[in-house]
């Protein structure tokens, strides 16, 4: 049964800080792997999918990486804003979707 | 990509009581599911919703209480039955185009409180 653990589990910064999310998995036999970010009470917003064949993927000030064989996945962001404060989700997509538990970002003005 | 509705987008509800939460997707989709956030808690699964047949519910879910409908590839239904307060959470519908591996996206969500 795959497993999906993220550290740490909060996280707080001064603005403009850049910072790296951590996220690893039990199972390699993935499809895919998913960052989201989660505002409260709200749904999920994909910011990065990566596939299984693929090594990193960036968007914007994002950059997401991912070794399968480590079963090890980190998110990159650069000079971090307030408006970046949300619950980021590493997700893994094999049989079915498992979620990490997240890591809340705070980022202070 | 893909992008999802949610309707109602919050709701307060008196114990004993039945909600059906409404997702559209803008294009045609081959996998759509219902998940449940409940507080400070990470996403659980509670069906594959399959067009013109029963859906498929995980363990701990049953048809009686978390009826769905799916009548086509771009809307689905969740009904939550007979709420009690322990159904107060998060309730998210998400898509995916292909079977296995391809991008997932979620809508809003719709924030369930009972009373």
């Amino acid at each position: 049964k795959q497993e999906v653990t993220q550290i740490p589990a909060a996280l707080s910064v001064p603005e403009g800080e850049n910072l790296v999310l951590n996220c690893s998995f039990t199972d390699s036999a993935i499809y895919n792997l998913q960052w989201f970010r989660q505002d409260p009470g709200k749904g999920l917003t994909s910011l990065l999918l990566i596939q299984s064949s693929q090594r990193e993927q960036t968007s914007g000030r994002l950059n997401a990486s991912l070794d399968k064989s480590s079963g090890r996945s980190t998110l990159y962001i650069a000079a971090s804003q307030p408006g970046d404060s949300a619950t980021y989700l590493c997700v893994t997509s094999g049989s079915r979707l498992t979620f990490g538990e997240g890591t809340q970002l705070t980022v202070n003005p | 990509s893909a992008v999802i509705s949610q309707k109602p987008s919050r709701d307060i509800c008196q114990r004993g009581t039945s909600l059906t939460i409404q997702c559209q997707v803008d294009s045609q989709v081959t996998m759509m599911f219902w998940y449940r956030q409940q507080p400070g808690q990470s996403l659980t699964l509670i069906a594959t919703a399959n067009q013109g047949s029963e859906a498929t519910y995980e363990s701990g879910f049953v048809i009686d209480k978390f009826p769905i409908s799916r009548p086509n590839l771009t809307f689905s239904t969740l009904t939550v039955s007979n709420m009690s307060p322990e159904d107060s959470s998060i309730y998210l519908c998400s898509v995916r185009r292909g079977v296995l591996g391809g991008e997932q996206y979620f809508g809003p969500g719709t924030r369930l409180t009972v009373t």
